[in-house]
């Protein structure tokens, strides 16, 4: 199947620092990549959609200057956590889809902010 | 609204089946997934049905659908350890390009030896 991959895994940043995620699909082009956030034991909420080469966007309650979502190209988006704090500690995860094609998750990336 | 419901907890004996439910509310849902979650990982895809099957089986896994109820099943057969883990029902609502899939909140399989 396809591969979708996250980076960093794990961080651990101060409060008021931001924070920059990879989403990268690594076989195939991803016309839409999403990210979603999953606090523990909880199930995984959709925070924002976003399509190559257009604006995010982002589900109710989520602050887009908060998380800036970057989808620069078929193969990459970047979600940047800034001014990070304690409550934005939280497993983060990514899919992404071709057209007509199933979702592929990535593994996540583990964000504690002290 | 959309929403999707399952039972937080299931704990079964290795070698036994188990049986996970899950109920739906939109009745335009295509398909219909499960996904498999180990601790500190992401998600990997096990199965999906499309809303006009009522069955489909994959090895040790058979997916049941009943649309009038809107009632979703995931059976294990001969639940192994490795098997423990969260498992996700999830929707998807026929829409825009690029629609997210709706998730119920997990059910968390344990298998004792």
């Amino acid at each position: 199947g396809a591969v979708v991959s996250q980076h960093p895994s794990r961080v651990i940043c101060k409060s008021g620092t931001s924070v920059k995620i990879e989403c990268r699909s690594l076989d195939f082009q991803a016309t839409t990549m999403f990210w979603y956030r999953q606090f523990p034991k909880q199930s995984l909420m959709l925070m924002a959609t976003s399509n190559e080469g257009s604006k995010a966007t982002y589900e109710q309650g989520v602050e887009k200057d908060k998380f800036l979502i970057n989808h620069a190209s078929l193969t990459l988006s970047t979600l940047t956590v800034t001014s990070a704090h304690p409550e934005d500690s939280s497993f983060y995860i990514c899919s992404a889809r071709q057209r007509n094609h199933e979702q592929y998750f990535g593994p996540g990336t583990r964000l504690t902010v002290t | 609204g959309e929403d999707v419901e399952q039972s937080l907890f299931l704990s079964v004996r290795e070698g036994d089946s188990s049986v996970i439910n899950c109920t739906y509310t939109d009745s335009s849902s295509t398909y219909l997934y499960w996904y498999k979650q180990e601790p500190g990982a992401g998600l990997q895809l096990l199965t999906y049905i499309f809303s006009n099957m009522d069955m489909k089986q994959d090895q040790r896994l058979t997916v049941l659908l009943n649309k009038k109820d809107k009632h979703l099943s995931l059976r294990i057969a001969d639940t192994q350890t490795g098997d423990s883990a969260i498992y996700f029902c999830a929707e998807r609502i026929p829409g825009q390009a690029g629609t997210a899939l709706i998730f119920g909140k997990g059910t968390t399989l344990s298998v004792s030896s």
